[in-house]
């Protein structure tokens, strides 16, 4: 599975766009990047994967850099309720999950 | 709601003991996997099942072990218990063992023990 690197924390105001980069250089070329959220000891979420094109779907859009070794999350419109531990993930191998420390997103009013 | 149900909620217990955490899957999902989240390790995965037999093996400790039963329910079994357990405890579950593919995981609320 690809290392990944997060910033520990982020802030953004309510209603702006909230963009959250990941570094994932070792990535190799059919391993996806995944993105989790986990919003106060509530059990992690899925929001988004990607392998090599943008994706957008109703939670956020995934901006993956054409080398693929880094890729950016985007909360369109950040809510309150979007405060949460967001965690990218590279590659998945047998189906389990490598979560590393994510960044902690603090969306303030 | 993710439809994976975990029971129980929190967990008191003392240490040297036995305790057992129980989880149904979404209905459908052959895949179950836990994971244990202490605040020093972060989340860490311990254990796959797929259709009652395991498939993958994470930084399981050999004082622990896990099954799935025929009606695909799981349960972690967590023996001679010290202070360093004491942990949030997710199950997850999926329809896919395909590793290659897309493959969301839906996590439970988790089961929190405290090893006393």
């Amino acid at each position: 599975d690809a290392k990944t690197t997060q910033p520990p924390s982020m802030d953004c105001a309510e209603g702006r766009a909230a963009n959250l980069p990941c570094n994932h250089s070792t990535i190799s070329g059919n391993e996806y990047v995944y993105w989790y959220r986990q919003i106060h000891s509530q059990g992690p979420q899925y929001i988004i994967h990607g392998l090599k094109n943008n994706e957008t779907n109703e939670m956020a859009s995934l901006i993956i850099t054409e080398d693929r070794k880094s890729s950016t999350l985007i909360l369109p419109h950040a809510t309150l309720r979007d405060t949460a531990v967001y965690y990218c993930i590279g590659g998945l191998t047998l189906g389990r999950l490598y979560f590393g420390r994510g960044t902690q997103l603090t969306v303030w009013p | 709601d993710s439809g994976v149900t975990q029971t129980p909620k929190h967990l008191i217990t003392a240490t040297g003991q036995r305790v057992t955490l129980r989880c149904s899957p979404r209905s459908g999902d052959l895949s179950v996997y836990w994971y244990q989240q202490s605040l020093d390790q972060g989340l860490q995965f311990l254990i796959q099942y797929y259709n009652g037999e395991e498939r993958a093996k994470g930084n399981i400790l050999e004082r622990f072990s896990a099954q799935q039963f025929p009606d695909l329910h799981s349960e972690l079994n967590l023996s001679s218990l010290e202070l360093g357990d004491s942990a949030l405890y997710f199950c997850a579950s999926s329809d896919s063992f395909l590793a290659q593919r897309y493959n969301e995981q839906f996590f439970g609320p988790g089961t929190r023990l405290t090893v006393l």
